[in-house]
């Protein structure tokens, strides 16, 4: 069965720091690593995949197999990167996207 | 382009009454998603459809009812609400199994 685990529930850093979103996930096979965000009472919209290898919002994420990961990095956060954010996976077997349980990051002024 | 659109945005019902929630695509999807979100529990799914006609159950489907009569429109139907359905509700479709999923605006769903 596949999983995705976000071990943090919330992330609080101030502007200008460095973020890192965990994801970890389990799959025996090729799996496709997603980042969704939902800002506060919007939809969630997809931040980026692992397959397009792009930063989006200064946003970067890499897929590493050996370790299962595939954290979310930014190298100085903004304010208006606080929003929910969900790592998802969908495998060649099983196409329904799965998500983690999300991340609250909070960016203070 | 409306994308994924969800009716109604929120509503309270009583515990025993039934209700329907409409989620609308026009972008052709083939594949269709009910989620529900709940602080701590992330997004799980309810059901799915793989294309019109056809659903099938994801990891929470009990107490719920879906239809896909339309390619465009997949409902979920509560027959029966219960407390523990106080959530918010997230429609989703995909064009394929290997493109991303768009999302409603979702549905913030009450039973008192």
């Amino acid at each position: 069965a596949q999983r995705v685990t976000q071990p943090e529930k919330l992330l609080s850093v101030f502007k200008g720091a460095p973020v890192e979103l965990k994801c970890n996930y389990s799959y025996s096979g090729s799996p496709e690593l997603f980042w969704y965000v939902q800002y506060s009472r919007q939809r969630l919209q997809l931040l980026l995949r692992h397959i397009s290898r792009e930063s989006i919002k200064g946003f970067t994420a890499d897929l590493n197999k050996g370790e299962t990961s595939f954290h979310l990095k930014k190298p100085f956060a903004q304010e208006e990167d606080s929003a929910m954010y969900y790592c998802a996976l969908r495998s060649g077997g099983s196409y329904i996207p799965t998500f983690g349980r999300g991340t609250s990051l909070i960016v203070h002024p | 382009n409306a994308g994924v659109t969800q009716t109604p945005k929120f509503r309270v019902l009583k515990t025993g009454q039934s209700m329907t929630l409409l989620c609308a695509q026009d972008m052709n999807h083939e594949y269709m998603y009910w989620y529900r979100q709940d602080p701590g529990m992330g997004l799980r799914l309810i059901h799915y459809s793989v294309g019109e006609g056809t659903t099938a159950k994801g990891e929470v489907p009990d107490g719920y009812n879906v239809s896909r009569l339309k390619k465009q429109n997949f409902l979920l139907g509560l027959e029966s609400a219960a407390p523990s359905q106080t959530s918010v509700y997230f429609c989703a479709s995909s064009y394929s199994r290997v493109t991303e999923a768009f999302f409603g605006q979702g549905t913030r769903l009450t039973v008192v």
